[in-house]
């Protein structure tokens, strides 16, 4: 079966550490993203990329870093310096970058404590 | 940052109940409007990608309309079930090739009562 991958489903960190959330896709798609979930807001971007070795910063990508060194995968890290960690986390892919029609994760809820 | 807004923000509906909801948009430099829905514990789904202005889509009950020019898009459901009850979320493309990005908003949550 195609799809995305997220893992781990739950995530739990100390204050001051960075944590990579996984993100593997097998949908052959070129572009992914990353977007984060707070209770009343949108889905807020991260980061995304269009093609291997290359990614833009989204929105919020203040905190964050990732990298595309496969077409499959698309990995977040969240470091220390992002001030307020705790949220779910949602990666997606798209196939056709003009329609841009995306395929999400079933995402990562990441707590702080 | 865009400002996409959806309205309202939760809604109940009796079971066979039609029902419709609002997705607002800037009307300059449209290129796309999405409509996902997302079910509780699972991942959000593709609905519709509407391009055109005027476009109507349907899939089963559920089907959309779009107005670019005044940057509005409705999504009608028909004799409302329970397996509808979930957020419905629109997200906006810009005309801004070489940055295509989605800006969502913070959708509607439908709940159907039995």
């Amino acid at each position: 079966d195609g799809g995305i991958t997220q893992s781990p489903k739950y995530l739990f960190r100390k204050e001051g550490q960075n944590v990579t959330l996984s993100c593997e896709q097998n949908l052959n798609h070129d572009a992914m993203y990353w977007y984060r979930q707070d209770p009343g807001q949108g889905l807020r971007l991260i980061y995304y990329s269009q093609i291997v070795n290359d990614f833009q910063k989204g929105d919020i990508a203040e905190g964050y870093s990732v990298s595309r060194e496969k077409k499959e995968s698309f990995p977040l890290t969240v470091t220390s310096a992002q001030k307020n960690p705790t949220a779910f986390y949602l990666c997606a892919s798209s196939k056709d970058r003009v329609n841009n029609e995306q395929f999400f994760g079933p995402g990562t809820r990441l707590t702080v404590l | 940052i865009l400002n996409v807004e959806q309205s309202p923000q939760s809604l109940h509906v009796q079971e066979g109940d039609s029902t419709n909801f609002t997705c607002s948009f800037p009307s300059s430099n449209f290129y796309a409007l999405h409509w996902y829905r997302w079910e509780t514990a699972k991942s959000p789904e593709a609905l519709f990608v509407m391009t055109l202005n005027g476009d109507e889509k349907k899939k089963g009950r559920i089907s959309a309309t779009l107005n670019t020019k005044e940057g509005y898009s409705y999504l009608y459901i028909k004799g409302s079930q329970p397996e509808d009850s979930a957020t419905y979320l629109c997200a906006f493309l810009g005309r801004n090739f070489g940055n295509e990005k989605l800006t969502f908003g913070t959708g509607t949550r439908l709940t159907i009562i039995p």
